[in-house]
Parts: structure tokens; sequence; C-alpha cells
């Protein structure tokens, strides 16, 4: 039973350009989390979903963030024009029904913007 | 302020020593998490609490509902310990997980 998968690990890009990072939650999870941990931060809220649906976005910057959690396939975290201050690590967790405590975390994947 | 505080913020040990980290929170929780996390590394789950005590290994964890404050303990502790301890909560009503800042611990030989 593979856990939370994250590609890619690392991701290098340059100011402009875009960067998609994609979760695969655990068999069976329909709840999806994003967290961002900047450089000696703690992990901060983005957006949370649930299959086709997003259910609380109230973390993530209005523009050029996005994300979604479609019928098939990962979730997927896009940034348009990423800037320098977008360099951090990025988390997925899943977790298997809203009334669970559980969140399972992905290995995450940090992004560099030059 | 975050609904979820953590003490200290760092802490250095001598092998061997034992270790307690601290967690409060101000919201109604179902479910508490502890986390750690190594340098660079990903996040990994120790232990999920709604009440009591659980032990794995050399961990204790205890939450106190009523209180509302948790604890981890680190018995013997070693080196390879070193990491940031992380407490998250699952708020009682919502789907929302609150996060502390994370207890940076080194261990020294």
């Amino acid at each position: 039973n593979a856990g939370v998968m994250q590609n890619p690990r690392h991701l290098v890009r340059r100011r402009g350009q875009e960067a998609r990072l994609r979760c695969s939650p655990m068999k069976g999870h329909s709840h999806v989390y994003w967290y961002r941990q900047l450089p000696e931060e703690g992990l901060k809220f983005m957006v949370y979903l649930q299959k086709e649906n997003i259910i609380d976005e109230s973390g993530m910057p209005k523009e050029r963030f996005s994300a979604e959690f479609p019928k098939e396939g990962p979730s997927i975290l896009r940034i348009q024009q990423v800037v320098r201050g977008d360099s951090a690590a990025y988390f997925c967790a899943s977790s298997p029904w809203t009334g669970a405590g559980e969140l399972f975390f992905g290995e995450g994947s940090r992004l560099t913007v030059l | 302020k975050n609904e979820v505080e953590q003490s200290p913020q760092n802490l250095t040990a001598q092998e061997g020593e034992f270790i307690t980290i601290n967690c409060s929170y101000s919201v109604g929780i179902s479910a508490l998490h502890w986390l750690q996390q190594h340098p660079g590394g990903g996040i990994v789950s120790l232990f999920m609490l709604s009440s009591g005590k659980k032990k794995h290994g050399r961990l204790i964890a205890t939450i106190n509902i009523q209180e509302k404050h948790s604890s981890l303990h680190i018995t013997a502790s070693h080196p390879r310990d070193s990491a940031v301890y992380i407490c998250a909560v699952k708020r009682d009503t919502g789907n929302q997980f609150y996060f502390g800042t994370g207890t940076s611990l080194t261990v020294i030989p």
C-alpha cells in the first residue's frame, strides 16, 4: 500500500515560468491538503480538496496559484509566473474521510526559483 | 495568536537525556498528531492521539483533553532523534488541521 506520492521531489524554475506539483493520495483517501513550508518556517495551510471540489482555499494566494483534484489522477498544485518568494517545500497530505483524524504526508516537493 | 503553541522552540540535549516537548492548543479537537521532520526530509506522523497515552519504543505521547495540552517524551535520547517535532491538531468541527511552529531538537553525542 503505497503512501502519499509527490512529484517531482525537486523542481527548479526561472522567474516567470510555471511550476506544477503533483500529489497522489494514499489508496482510498479522498481528501487532500497542500501545505507550504518556507525555509526555517513552519507548515502553512494552502488548500483542502476533495475529489473534484475545492473545500477550503483560504490559505492560497489569490493570484498565480491554483489547485485541482480531478476525478481521475493526482491532485495538482499549479504556480504560474513563479517568483523567488515561491521557493519553498510544498507538502501534500491525505486523509481517508472527514471524521478521521488521520493525516499522512508525502515527502514534499522542493521548488527553487532562480 | 496561533491555535497551537509549542515549547520550547529549540532544545539541545546530551545523548541519553530525557526530553519533553509541550503542545497547547486553544480549539476543540478530535485528534492530535506528533510529527517528525528531519532536516531537508519528509514529515512522518509519530503518534495520533485523542485521549490518554501512547508509547512506541523510546517515544511516549500524552494528552490531557480538559487542559488542552499534550506532551511528547523521548527517553534515552540519541543523536538520530535530532529533528523538528511538530504538534498538529484536527478540529472537531470542519476538516482543518492546525500546526505548531515546531520544536527543533539537537541531541549531542
